[in-house]
């Protein structure tokens, strides 16, 4: 049973665009919801995460928007870079449980110039 | 701060033989390491949380006699590999937990380990 539900499953931007990547849980008990990044043959990277007490969190260029009643969360990338290109992966923790993370399937971001 | 390596980066070996890949947590301690793996262009499978002293908890359809994972300080774990076989080729990545002090549900990741078996 996946828990965590990621779309779009790839997505390409042009450079200055705004890359927005949407994933839906069922869990009513998960209370930490981060972003990883990951490029090719390397370990995914904590990009920013958010807690259900903040509708909206922003780190620079990304921002989280967090909807508890509709239990959906989003990621979006303003100003996105070529740099910007890698597979985006949001999780999902329940504190308590040892902090196992459950992921969605990712998103292959690609912004283009 | 919050660095964790995995070594090797890289191991290619020959089937039936075991494989131990090394994680560990460079300035920080951790007591709840994790293992996962992950196929191309597929998201990271849990495999196991080990916690530092302790025999680790595997996930459903995770073969722990397959999967030897010990976590025998609060900077290192090992998962070994048993008797590879062709299928075992991935990658293998670990995290890990800051232990109080730094956000409670936060993980690091280790780069990762390619393994192919021949």
């Amino acid at each position: 049973q996946q828990q965590v539900k990621q779309s779009p499953q790839s997505l390409i931007v042009q450079k200055g665009g705004i890359s927005i990547i949407n994933c839906a849980y069922e869990n009513t008990a998960f209370d930490y919801f981060p972003w990883y990044q990951q490029f090719p043959g390397k370990g995914p990277a904590l990009l920013i995460a958010i807690r259900p007490d903040v509708s909206e969190k922003k780190e620079g260029r990304f921002t989280i928007s967090f909807n508890k009643s509709a239990k959906q969360f989003s990621l979006h990338i303003m100003d996105s870079q070529p740099g910007d290109s890698a597979t985006y992966f949001c999780a999902a923790s329940v504190r308590g449980t040892a902090s196992k993370l459950t992921f969605g399937t990712g998103t292959r971001l690609q912004v283009t110039l | 701060g919050a660095v964790v390596s995995q070594h090797p980066s890289r191991v290619i070996c020959k089937s039936g033989t075991s494989v131990k890949i090394e994680c560990r947590s460079l300035d920080f301690q951790a007591t709840t390491m994790f293992w996962y793996r992950q196929f191309p262009k597929k998201s990271l499978m849990l495999m196991a949380t080990s916690n530092e002293g302790s025999k680790a908890t595997y996930e459903q359809g995770v073969e722990k006699d397959k999967f030897l994972i010990n976590h025998a300080s609060l900077t290192l774990s090992t998962l070994t590999v048993t008797s590879a076989h062709p299928e075992d080729s991935s990658f293998y990545i670990c995290s890990a937990r800051a232990n109080s002090g730094r956000a409670g549900n936060e993980q690091f990741f280790g780069p990762g380990t390619r393994l192919t078996v021949l």
